[in-house]
């Protein structure tokens, strides 16, 4: 199947400072990429919905000024969270888009101290 | 907005024996995917279901999507360790997909 990849896989921020997620396609060519932000023992929560060349569509309750999105090529998807805080702290996973399934990253572990 | 309600939440059973985990909703889904993700990583695509009454077969697990494409299935037999993980289904199509809470399944040796 399809491989998507995520840089880095952990990171950890001081409270203020921004932090950018990278996702890529490495095999195929994604229109549409989608970010997901997963609390422990918990499920995961679609947070926006990344289109090439155009701007992101955000969920309801996510803040898109907080969380910017990129998404500059059929390749890659960027997340940054800007002025981080503790409670941003959660798993955050990407997906991308073939014509029929979606691909999983392998997720990026974010603590923000 | 599609709900997708998982259950059991938990279950913690001993090797060998069988399960089930369901998949509800009061939509109509035109597919319905299920993954298994382990922690500290991303789920990874066990099937994807989308005609009525559907069965699929993946070696041990059994997916089953009910006829008026609102709920689903899945059947492990004879479990094994190797099945623990966090199991999730999920609907939705272009769209960005729709996660039920998941069922936490650990298989003790």
């Amino acid at each position: 199947g399809a491989v998507v990849s995520q840089h880095p896989s952990r990171v950890i921020c001081k409270s203020g400072t921004s932090v950018k997620i990278e996702c890529r396609s490495l095999d195929f060519q994604a229109t549409t990429m989608f970010w997901y932000r997963q609390f422990p023992k918990q499920s995961l929560m679609l947070m926006a919905t990344s289109n090439e060349g155009s701007k992101a569509t955000y969920e309801q309750g996510v803040e898109k000024d907080k969380f910017l999105i990129n998404h500059a090529s059929l390749t890659l998807s960027t997340l940054t969270v800007t002025s981080a805080h503790p409670e941003d702290s959660s798993f955050y996973i990407c997906s991308a888009r073939d014509a029929y399934e979606q691909y999983f990253g392998p997720g990026t572990r974010l603590t923000v101290t | 907005t599609q709900l997708l309600e998982q259950s059991p939440q938990f279950l913690s059973i001993q090797e060998g024996e069988n399960l089930t985990v369901y998949c509800n909703s009061s939509s109509v889904f035109s597919s319905l995917q299920w993954y298994r993700q382990e922690p500290g990583e991303g789920p990874v695509l066990l099937v994807t279901v989308v005609t009525g009454g559907e069965v699929k077969k993946l070696k041990r697990l059994t997916f089953q999507f009910g006829d008026a494409r609102k709920d689903s299935s899945l059947h492990i037999t004879a479990a094994q360790p190797g099945d623990t993980g966090l199991y999730l289904c999920s609907g939705g199509g272009a769209d960005g997909l729709t996660f039920g809470k998941g069922t936490h399944l650990i298989i003790q040796p």
